[in-house]
């Protein structure tokens, strides 16, 4: 079975502060994918990343970087200098053709 | 383009009402999928389609819910004698393949069932 931490439930900071997410995952495939999504108020889940299993290297696409580590089952997310609209709930997800969604961490960013 | 698209936006129901939910995923896109969000949880999967044919139901928490898509493009989930419990956004899902792609969503019907 397919199971997604995220351990922080809420994530409150100052804008221009960096916000690390953290993932936790368990999976039997050998092969998966793992995403992280945006859900700011207005309820649309937005997508963010993507990254597969066979590849640990870590990436950064503007304000987003994030640090996947097999041996660990873990896939970090990071936004650096936040802004207040990155004020939302992030998830973490991981697809076997259907996502299994973690519990998500609200966070906020205060001006 | 157009994204995935949902309507009603927000429905509200009196309790043994049925419900019809509507889909219409980014044209082309083969996968849909249907997911259940309840306040403060993560979303959970409830359908998925390939084209028309429904190949997992195992999420639907009853009989009486339903899902179809006849032509393989919008989709339609239905709720019989809504519960109470059945309150929570409904969030649809497309991809451009099956497998391990990307999935699109869209922004939701939100229903409360009085």
């Amino acid at each position: 079975a397919q199971k997604v931490t995220q351990a922080q439930t809420e994530i409150s900071v100052v804008e221009k502060e960096d916000v690390t997410l953290d993932c936790v995952y368990e999976t039997r495939d050998t092969t998966y994918y793992l995403f992280w999504y945006k859900q700011p108020p207005s309820g649309e889940l937005v997508f963010l990343i993507r990254r597969n299993s066979f590849d640990e290297q870590n990436e950064i696409s503007g304000r987003y970087s994030w640090n996947f580590q097999k041996s660990t089952s873990s896939f970090n997310f990071t936004i650096t200098a936040s802004q207040v609209v990155d004020s939302a709930v992030y998830f973490c997800a991981l697809n076997d053709y259907k996502l299994s969604f973690g519990a998500g961490t609200t966070v906020t960013v205060r001006a | 383009g157009a994204g995935v698209s949902q309507s009603p936006r927000y429905k509200v129901a009196k309790r043994g009402q049925d419900v019809a939910l509507r889909c219409d995923p980014i044209s082309g896109h083969v996968s849909l999928f249907w997911y259940q969000q309840a306040l403060g949880q993560g979303p959970e999967f409830l359908t998925y389609f390939q084209n028309e044919a429904q190949l997992d139901k195992s999420g639907l928490p009853s009989d009486r819910f339903f899902a179809e898509r006849p032509e393989g493009s919008v989709s339609t989930l239905k709720i019989q004698r809504t519960q109470q419990e059945d309150s929570a956004v409904y969030l649809c899902a497309s991809s451009k393949r099956e497998g391990q792609e990307t999935q699109y969503f869209g922004p939701g019907t939100r229903l409360l069932v009085l």
